[in-house]
């Protein structure tokens, strides 16, 4: 069974632009988390869909936002890049229940320059 | 945000020793997970955690969840090479609730 896949894995961007990342969970899997991770703060929660619908939210702007498609692939948008949103952006999957079983990809590293 | 309180931030072990990290917390979670995480890839779940004072193995690998549904420890016993990358605890409240995750254990094996 092929594991979660996040695309790009690399990817460069200038301050005030916008980038959309790709993440495709497990197959079967209904819910997809997103995190981002920095060596100050650690892995910080993003949001969470389920069922193409928001189910929780962390604690960061409105900048961030994201989606989830009926095929359960989800894509998160950040705008107006800064360059504090340097970071790897993680992706985990999940069946439905339970929650905490969560698979996690290898990662978008996005770099704000 | 919420955050777990995860020690030693860091371990050098010489190969063959055994390890042992915790995590505490101010809340109570009902699921403890550890992960661990190497160079260039997302976190592996390692070990799952779902009773208080549960008590389970992978391999060389012992995870207990704290009585207190506080805390939760990890060790791993005869090192080797291998184990090196940052270990993660992570909790959870209830089963709809995001992770809450530790800052990380690096540990490094000395051969």
């Amino acid at each position: 069974k092929a594991g979660v896949t996040q695309t790009p894995r690399y990817l460069i961007k200038t301050r005030g632009q916008q980038v959309t990342l790709s993440c495709s969970p497990i197959s079967g899997h209904r819910s997809v988390s997103w995190y981002q991770q920095t060596p100050g703060q650690g892995l910080q929660f993003l949001f969470e869909y389920f069922s193409e619908t928001q189910r929780n939210k962390g604690n960061f702007p409105g900048r961030f936002s994201g989606r989830q498609f009926s095929n359960s692939r989800s894509e998160m948008n950040v705008s107006t890049l800064e360059l504090g949103d340097s970071a790897l952006y993680l992706c985990a999957s999940s069946l439905d229940p339970p929650q905490d079983t969560q698979y996690f990809g290898p990662g978008t590293r996005l770099t704000v320059l | 945000g919420q955050q777990l309180n995860q020690s030693p931030q860091s371990m050098f072990i010489q190969e063959g020793e055994d390890v042992s990290m915790n995590c505490t917390s101010s809340s109570i979670f009902n699921t403890w997970l550890w992960y661990k995480q190497e160079p260039g890839e997302g976190p592996v779940l390692l070990i799952a955690l779902y009773k208080a004072g549960e008590l389970t193995s992978n391999g060389r690998l012992t995870a207990q969840f704290g009585i207190t549904r506080k805390d939760s420890f990890l060790n791993i016993s005869a090192s080797i090479p291998s184990d090196v990358g940052i270990y993660f605890c992570a909790g959870q409240q209830s089963g709809n609730t995001p992770l809450v995750f530790g800052k990380g254990t690096r540990l490094s094996v000395i051969a």
